[in-house]
C-alpha cells in the first residue's frame, strides 16, 4: 500500500483565496482525520471522521474551514477565505478505527498564504 | 483545562547512551497512550502504545512506562545512535475512543 497520499506537498497563496487539500487514507482504513502543525501550538485535531460520517469538528478553528468526505477513499479540507494565520502543516491521517488504533499519517501539505 | 506536556528544550545525548523523554498529562484520563517519531518535513510514525492497566512496553532498543497516578510516561531509547535524532510526540486517548490529542514533541539529538 502506498500509505495515506496527500495533495498538494506545498501551497502559496494570497490572502484572501480559497485553497483546497486533498487526502487519500490508507484502502480498509474507517478513521480519517485532518490535523494543523504549527511551531506555537503543536499538531491540533480538527475533525475526525468515521465510516465517511464527521464524528467530530470541534477543533476546526472557525466557519472558514470545512472538511468533506465524499467516499471511503477521499477527503478534503477547504479553507475560503484564507488568511495568513492559516499558514501551518495540514496533516491528513488515517487508522482502522476504533479504540486503541494507531494513526498513519500523510506527508503533509505546507500551506503558505501571504 | 486538559494539557499533554513534553519538555520543549531540545534533549542532547551522545551515542550509545539511554534516551529518557517524559510526556505528562493534567486532567486526562486516558485510556491508551502512544508515542510517535516526527522526522523534518514528514508526518508523524507510530512507535509503540501502552493501555492504562499495563506498566510497562518494549519494543527492540525501546522501552514506555506509563503511570496513571503520576500522569507520567517515559519513554527510553537504549543504546542510542544518531539515527535516533528526530522529534518525539506522546499523544493521549481517552475513553471516548480513536481520538488522539498530541503533546508539542521533544527533540532528540544524538550526537556521534
Amino acid at each position: 500500500d502506498a500509505g495515506v497520499i496527500q495533495s498538494p506537498r506545498h501551497e502559496v497563496t494570497e490572502m484572501g483565496q480559497e485553497v483546497t487539500l486533498r487526502c487519500k487514507p490508507i484502502s480498509g482504513h474507517n478513521s480519517l482525520f485532518w490535523y494543523r502543525q504549527t511551531m506555537m501550538r503543536g499538531l491540533e485535531l480538527l475533525i475526525y471522521f468515521n465510516n465517511n460520517v464527521p464524528i467530530d469538528d470541534s477543533g476546526m478553528p472557525e466557519d472558514r474551514f470545512s472538511a468533506k468526505m465524499p467516499n471511503a477513499s477521499f477527503s478534503t479540507l477547504k479553507i475560503q477565505p484564507s488568511e495568513p494565520r492559516d499558514s501551518a502543516v495540514y496533516f491528513c491521517a488515517s487508522s482502522l478505527g476504533g479504540a486503541g488504533e494507531k494513526l498513519f499519517f500523510g506527508s503533509g501539505t505546507q500551506l503558505s498564504v501571504l | 483545562s486538559q494539557k499533554i506536556e513534553q519538555n520543549s528544550e531540545a534533549l542532547n545525548i551522545q551515542e550509545g547512551k539511554t534516551a529518557t523523554l517524559t510526556c505528562n498529562y493534567t486532567n486526562y484520563s486516558p485510556a491508551y497512550l502512544q508515542w510517535y517519531r516526527q522526522d523534518p518535513g514528514r508526518g508523524p510514525v507510530f512507535l509503540l502504545l501502552i493501555r492504562e492497566n499495563e506498566k510497562e512496553k518494549r519494543k527492540e532498543r525501546l522501552k514506555v512506562t506509563f503511570d496513571t497516578t503520576l500522569k507520567q510516561s517515559l519513554f527510553h531509547i537504549t543504546a542510542s545512535q544518531p539515527a535516533d535524532s528526530a522529534t518525539y510526540l506522546c499523544a493521549l486517548e481517552a475513553n471516548a475512543g480513536n481520538m488522539l490529542t498530541f503533546g508539542g514533541g521533544t527533540r532528540l539529538m544524538v550526537k556521534p
